[in-house]
């Protein structure tokens, strides 16, 4: 099974900052590699699939870049609403499996 | 606009059987497969297995492998995840997901179900 390791487990900045949150293989996915963002109390949303392509409705600021093994989530300029968990996931295959990361909470300093 | 709205929170005893649902809206049910995902207390998202509505054929992961099973209702654009015997440790939320066209990613999620067992 493929592990995703995700660093760092926190990462605390200040609305306006830039982000950049970490994802590692223990073996290539290829480009089978997506983000997702959960915020308290609500599902998880989708936010970069395929590496780095980001979902309808995901904003400019958002970019996901890698590929193999090391992966990065990056949000260009904070704003107040993009401070929640996320979530890194990959696709094994056929027959499909998949796993996530733990997670990097991206909280307000 | 694709929907994924899932049945209501349930409180049941360990033992007891369960059945959730997730009807689907927005798009022709019987092309995409459908996911579920569990997220424990606090924790993490756990892929659990997923089923094609059109003939019901299902893939579980191992860690849910005769632990829970998945049914699918065509004429009614729903998808159900089933316990027989429910145990504590299945007190979580679990998600319906509507995967990408490549089966690579979920698109879009439902709104989660809360079980809780507890005696």
């Amino acid at each position: 099974e493929i592990v995703l390791t995700q660093s760092p487990a926190t990462l605390s900045l200040s609305p306006g900052e830039r982000a950049t949150l970490s994802c590692r293989a223990s073996q290539s996915v290829s480009a089978y590699l997506a983000w997702y963002q959960q915020k308290p109390g609500q599902a998880p949303r989708l936010v970069i699939y395929d590496a780095s392509n980001r979902a309808t409705g995901i904003p400019a600021r958002f970019s996901g870049s890698g590929s193999g093994t090391d992966f990065t989530l990056t949000i260009s300029s904070l704003e107040p609403e993009d401070f929640a968990v996320y979530y890194c996931q990959q696709r094994s295959d056929w027959p499909p499996s998949y796993t996530f990361g733990q997670g990097t909470k991206l909280e307000i300093k | 606009e694709v929907q994924l709205v899932q049945s209501g929170a349930e409180v049941k005893k360990p033992g007891e059987s369960l059945k959730i649902s997730c009807k689907a809206s927005g798009y022709r049910f019987t092309t995409y497969w459908i996911g579920w995902v569990r997220q424990m207390p606090g924790k993490g998202l756990e892929w659990m297995g997923i089923i094609y509505p059109d003939d019901s054929d299902t893939r579980y992961s191992p860690s849910f492998q005769g632990q829970v099973s998945f049914s699918a209702d065509k004429s009614i654009n729903t998808a159900y995840l089933l316990w027989r015997s429910l145990r504590a440790s299945d007190t979580a939320i679990y998600y319906c997901v509507r995967h990408s066209d490549g089966l690579n990613y979920f698109e879009f999620w439902g709104q989660g179900t809360l079980v809780t067992v507890s005696s």
